[in-house]
């Protein structure tokens, strides 16, 4: 059973740059079929997906967010990164990190999730 | 990006109830689509993948199915712990995009 955990600061100033990182366990990020995602959720709204990286490194991103995003990896750690660059308060929301089968694309395993603020 | 309306905003039911929630996608997107409910301050949870695919584990309670662009979740006999905001997702084209979200709540 994997198990995906969120870490990384909770309060972050406009145009600071937002890093979270998710540690996995019980699966291993570059091996098997399998895109490691973000998504964030601001507070009582939906769900944006912000990106992904696949087992090989490849990367895919939202047009909405590509300027200022990116999503890189540690094989060695077995985790997985998210930065955004010139946050504002627009960002804030709850990150989540996920797990997606390559080819059904959904996420079939979330981390709980990791509030974010943006304040000045 | 593909745009999902989902519909209603909200529904109020008793328990043992049946319930259905629609999304709509403005452009085909196949069987590429799946739905999540998500309990408050958790992260969202899969029920159905694929349109009407059962991800392992969830009771066969919840069916998914699709007409066209149109798709449709049922939970036959509501219970206590499906009280819940559900989401559709389209998996057809990056950026996935979700519904707005259907917030099911105790009559």
């Amino acid at each position: 059973q994997v198990h995906l955990q969120e870490s990384g600061p909770g309060l972050l100033k406009p145009s600071q740059t937002l890093s979270l990182t998710c540690s996995v366990s019980g699966g291993s990020i570059s091996s098997g079929n399998y895109y490691w995602s973000w998504i964030r959720q601001p507070a009582g709204e939906g769900l944006e997906w912000i990106g992904r990286i696949y087992t090989t490194g490849t990367t895919i991103y939202n047009p909405s967010l590509k300027s200022r995003v990116t999503i890189s990896r540690d094989t060695s750690k077995n985790q997985f990164s998210l930065k955004l660059s010139s946050v504002t308060a627009a960002d804030t929301a709850v990150y989540f990190c996920a797990r997606e089968p390559e080819g059904d694309d959904y996420a079939d395993s979330f981390g709980q999730g990791t509030l974010v603020a943006v304040s000045s | 990006d593909i745009q999902m309306t989902q519909s209603p905003a909200s529904l109020s039911a008793s328990v043992g109830d049946r319930i259905s929630i629609t999304c709509r996608a403005n452009q085909s997107i196949s069987t590429f689509l799946n739905w999540y409910h998500q309990k408050p301050g958790k992260a969202p949870k899969v029920l159905i993948y694929g349109a009407s695919s059962l991800q392992s584990g969830v009771p066969s309670r919840f069916s998914g199915s699709r007409s066209g662009t149109d798709f449709a979740l049922t939970i036959t006999s509501l219970q206590p712990e499906d009280f819940a905001t559900y989401y559709c997702q389209q998996s057809f084209n990056t950026p996935w995009t979700f519904g707005q979200g259907t917030k099911v709540v105790i009559k």
